[in-house]
């Protein structure tokens, strides 16, 4: 099955800077890499995705890069601010159209510090 | 955007006991549902994926008469952890997804098995 790596597991920056977040994964069958964020005590909510057709997406502050020969994609966040603070997830999974099963990195938390 | 809610938020519970969670789209008709497990600072696990009017499939290792999953209807499905050990305590997170790919997550349940 699917595995995703994620890397680092901690990262702490000052505000202002920039983040990066990488992730592999080993399934070259996987087209679709979803990124959530996730609060503490609460459920993931969903911050970017791209699919497989595509090779970067950005939103605003966010951005996502995608090497499908490399298999793996990164999350780059821009300006940082100390509300970016969370526990960031990549994903991924092969799209069938619908209840397309997900499979999590192990996450990263990230710190912006004042 | 699309609204998953889980009902309770936490529980408590003795050893031996029973309890059930309930995961309702509140906008939308979902398809499929998905029962994860999140234990502290670790990434989320998917439990079963579940789809409207059948037998829910469980992933590797996730004891199906254990973990008990209803999903009667498209807004609608149930986690009931059958008798409850202090081992099954956790985070347990639900998401809904209906005619596109993505995933509607929950704000999670927290279970204390005492």
């Amino acid at each position: 099955g699917e595995n995703v790596e994620q890397h680092p597991s901690t990262l702490s920056v000052q505000e202002g800077d920039s983040a990066v977040i990488k992730c592999t994964y080993s399934d070259s069958a996987s087209n679709y890499f979803p990124w959530y964020k996730q609060e503490l005590g609460k459920g993931p909510q969903l911050i970017i995705d791209i699919r497989s057709n595509v090779g970067e997406k950005k939103d605003q502050r966010i951005a996502v890069t995608l090497n499908k020969t490399a298999k793996h994609f990164s999350l780059h966040i821009t300006e940082t601010q100390p509300e970016d603070s969370a526990v960031y997830f990549c994903a991924a999974s092969i799209l069938t159209g619908g209840g397309n099963k997900l499979t999590f990195g192990t996450g990263t938390q990230l710190k912006v510090e004042l | 955007g699309a609204v998953v809610s889980q009902h309770p938020s936490w529980v408590i519970c003795k050893s031996g006991t029973s309890v059930k969670i309930e995961c309702r789209s509140l906008d939308f008709q979902a398809t499929t549902m998905f029962w994860y497990r999140q234990f502290p600072k670790q990434s989320l696990m998917l439990m079963a994926t579940s789809n409207e009017g059948s037998k829910a499939t469980y992933e590797q290792g996730v004891e199906k008469d254990k973990f008990l999953i209803n999903h009667a209807s498209l807004t609608l499905s149930t986690l009931t952890v059958t008798s409850a050990h202090p081992e099954d305590s956790s985070f347990y997170i639900c998401s809904a997804s209906g005619t596109s790919t993505e995933q509607y997550f929950g704000p999670g349940t927290r279970l204390t098995v005492t």
